[in-house]
């Protein structure tokens, strides 16, 4: 069984800072990555996707990859209220296997 | 461009009936995955379908069926609806496998 797993949170930060959401999956051989926000009542938007060991940055976002320690991480800088929202990790192991979501980290952010 | 589109928005059934909920893939498209979401869950997954041909089914009963046609369009089936089916049916194409998926708004299913 491929798992994905998430803090389901509250994790909440002030505005202004930097929200870190943490990811670990089960699945070594995974090779692609991806962070979708969502908010409430909503659909999954995707927002990152990362392929190999390192950063990917876009705008406010980082993406951190370590498939060594088989973690993955988002960071959000300079915080919104409007991030606030639940970010779900999604892993695609290897083989003939569909994507693997995780529970969700719920984002909250205090202006 | 569309995004992907879902239909209904939302729909109310009872226990015993069947549901046929439709996705149009972003235009060039020809990956589509259906999921479910609860409440508090992140999306499960349920099919998925690449060239018309079945790719991926999860851990759904049979009452669970779905197809995709040729225009890469898909549908997905529920038959002997139960309570528990309640739930935010999404559709997410991608453009090949293992590429991105982009999520439809979903078709939120009631079961009374």
């Amino acid at each position: 069984q491929k798992e994905v797993e998430q803090n389901s949170g509250p994790l909440s930060v002030p505005e202004g800072a930097i929200a870190s959401l943490n990811c670990t999956y089960s699945d070594r051989g995974s090779q692609s990555f991806f962070w979708y926000r969502q908010y409430s009542g909503k659909s999954p938007e995707l927002i990152m996707s990362i392929y190999s060991n390192g950063d990917k940055e876009d705008g406010r976002f980082t993406a951190q990859l370590n498939k060594a320690s088989q973690y993955v991480s988002l960071l959000i800088r300079d915080s919104q209220p409007s991030d606030s929202a639940t970010y779900l990790c999604a892993v695609k192991p290897s083989g003939n296997t569909p994507l693997v979501f995780g529970k969700g980290t719920r984002l909250s952010v205090i202006a | 461009d569309a995004g992907v589109t879902q239909s209904p928005t939302h729909l109310i059934k009872t226990r015993g009936q069947h549901v046929t909920l439709r996705c149009s893939p972003i235009s060039g498209h020809k990956s589509v995955s259906w999921y479910q979401q609860v409440l508090g869950q992140g999306p499960q997954f349920i099919f998925q379908y690449y060239e018309k041909e079945e790719r991926g089914r999860g851990n759904f009963p049979d009452r669970f069926s779905a197809r995709q046609f040729p225009n890469y369009s898909s549908e997905l089936n529920v038959n002997a609806l139960l309570l528990g089916d309640s739930a935010l049916y999404l559709c997410a194409s991608s453009l090949e496998l293992g590429q991105p998926q982009h999520f439809g708004d979903g078709t939120r299913l009631s079961i009374l």
